[in-house]
């Protein structure tokens, strides 16, 4: 079965950084892109960014809105994915959500910046 | 960017009526697109990949079709656990893009 474990989320200042993490299981962790969507109280949902595979040199893609301040990262040995958020803004507050391709999804992790 | 648009953004629904929501590209897609379904205070689910296949452990009543720029997302005959909102979601391009989503509740 495929799990999907966010971590890493809490209040933090504007202008401030936080590092979300999330911990794969149930699947070859190394052969999947994986994706990061968020969604701000009461709205939809935005995709964040993207993490390729070692086969694309593990590519990244971005959001505008996070390009330059996000970035993410992964580590295959520990099957995990990360996300590390500088500069973060009030409008960065939300449930972050870590995704296998954008098909299975963990149960979120809440972020707010705030002072 | 691509833009995707949904419509209705809300509509209101009988157990046992059969809803159809659609969903635009502002440019062609081939069939880069899933559909969502979330309910409050939870992860959303995948529904639809690639346009019209179903995902593993998804009702039958459930299906979508459509390719290019038009794709609708269709229930057969609404349960009370299909109350909630789904979205479509491009795959496409970069930047991937959601739809505003649609809101299915009780008439």
């Amino acid at each position: 079965e495929v799990q999907l474990v966010e971590s890493g989320g809490g209040l933090v200042q504007p202008g401030g950084s936080l590092r979300l993490s999330c911990a794969a299981s149930g699947f070859t962790f190394n052969d999947y892109y994986m994706d990061w969507v968020r969604q701000a109280p009461g709205k939809g949902l935005e995709w964040v960014g993207r993490s390729g595979i070692k086969a694309n040199r593990y590519t990244t893609e971005y959001a505008a809105s996070v390009k330059g301040r996000f970035t993410i990262s992964r580590d295959d040995s520990y099957n995990s994915l990360y996300l590390q958020m500088n500069s973060l803004k009030t409008e960065d507050t939300a449930v972050y959500y870590c995704t296998r391709g954008v098909g299975n999804w963990g149960q979120g992790t809440q972020v707010t910046v705030s002072s | 960017d691509i833009q995707m648009t949904q419509s209705p953004s809300s509509l209101s629904a009988s157990v046992g009526d059969r809803v159809t929501i659609t969903c635009r590209a502002s440019q062609g897609i081939t069939n880069d697109l899933g559909w969502y379904q979330q309910k409050p205070g939870k992860a959303p689910k995948r529904l639809i990949y690639a346009a019209s296949s179903l995902e593993s452990g998804v009702p039958s009543r459930f299906s979508g079709s459509g390719s290019g720029t038009e794709f609708t997302l269709t229930i057969s005959s609404l349960q009370p656990e299909d109350f909630a909102t789904y979205y479509c979601l491009q795959f496409h391009t970069y930047p991937f893009t959601f739809g505003p989503g649609t809101k299915v509740d009780i008439k």
